[in-house]
């Protein structure tokens, strides 16, 4: 049963530490997705990859979140140092995009949901 | 202003009624249509998937687009106590270049009174 893997599933730290997501997307996929909910915003996209590539991450802080695909089978997202303000679920979802089709389908992990005491 | 709307509701119905969920969005180009639905404490799921204007139907549920009006909603029918979820509306610009960011709205959160 194919699905996306997320870790940790729970965290909670201090502000000022260092707090890394780790995800794993569905083999053979070749687009990932970070994403942030919360109660007021929503679902707020942070970064996106294709092919391991980034092609968005407009919607990052930049001074403190960095996101990497070291290779096919793992994606990060890295917040340095961390703040209150950035308690949410953190979500990673994988799609396979190919000119000429495409179902806006990806497929979610079960988040990991973050607190910054 | 964000770029898709969508009221928070919560939204509760009785069981059997029909259900109408709606969005607008303001850019234009979007051409990819989404719905989405999230149970409590778990990742989105795709309801379904629509290709410019038009409806498209899947057994209970029926999504429609009005591109002319900036505007999408997902229809269910005889709903369900287990339809109580938070529907998420989703559009993206392109399906294959760099433009094809899937932009979420905000979510609905829907109940269903058996």
């Amino acid at each position: 049963d194919a699905r996306v893997t997320q870790t940790p599933r729970h965290k909670v730290t201090e502000m000022g530490q260092e707090v890394t997501m780790r995800c794993q997307p569905i083999l053979g996929h070749n687009t990932v997705f970070w994403y942030r909910q919360t109660m007021m915003q929503g679902l707020e996209l942070l970064a996106y990859f294709r092919n391991r590539a980034p092609l968005d991450d407009s919607g990052m802080p930049k001074d403190r979140f960095s996101a990497e695909m070291p290779d096919a089978t793992l994606a990060t997202l890295k917040i340095q140092p961390s703040e209150p303000r950035d308690s949410a679920v953190y979500f990673c979802a994988s799609g396979l995009v190919r000119e000429g089709l495409w179902t806006g389908e990806l497929f979610f992990g079960e988040g990991s949901r973050l607190t910054v005491l | 202003q964000k770029e898709v709307e969508q009221d928070p509701g919560p939204l509760s119905v009785p069981e059997g009624a029909i259900v109408s969920l709606n969005c607008t969005y303001s850019n234009s180009a979007f051409q990819y249509f989404m719905w989405y639905r999230q149970y409590s404490r778990k990742g989105p799921e795709l309801l379904m998937y629509t290709y410019s204007s038009g409806n498209k139907e899947d057994g209970r549920f029926t999504a429609q687009v009005d591109k002319s009006s900036k505007y999408i909603s997902l229809f269910i029918r005889d709903s369900q106590p287990s339809d109580s979820a938070t529907y998420l509306c989703a559009m993206s610009l392109s399906g294959y270049s760099s433009a094809s960011k899937i932009i979420f709205g905000s979510g609905t959160r829907l109940s269903i009174r058996p």
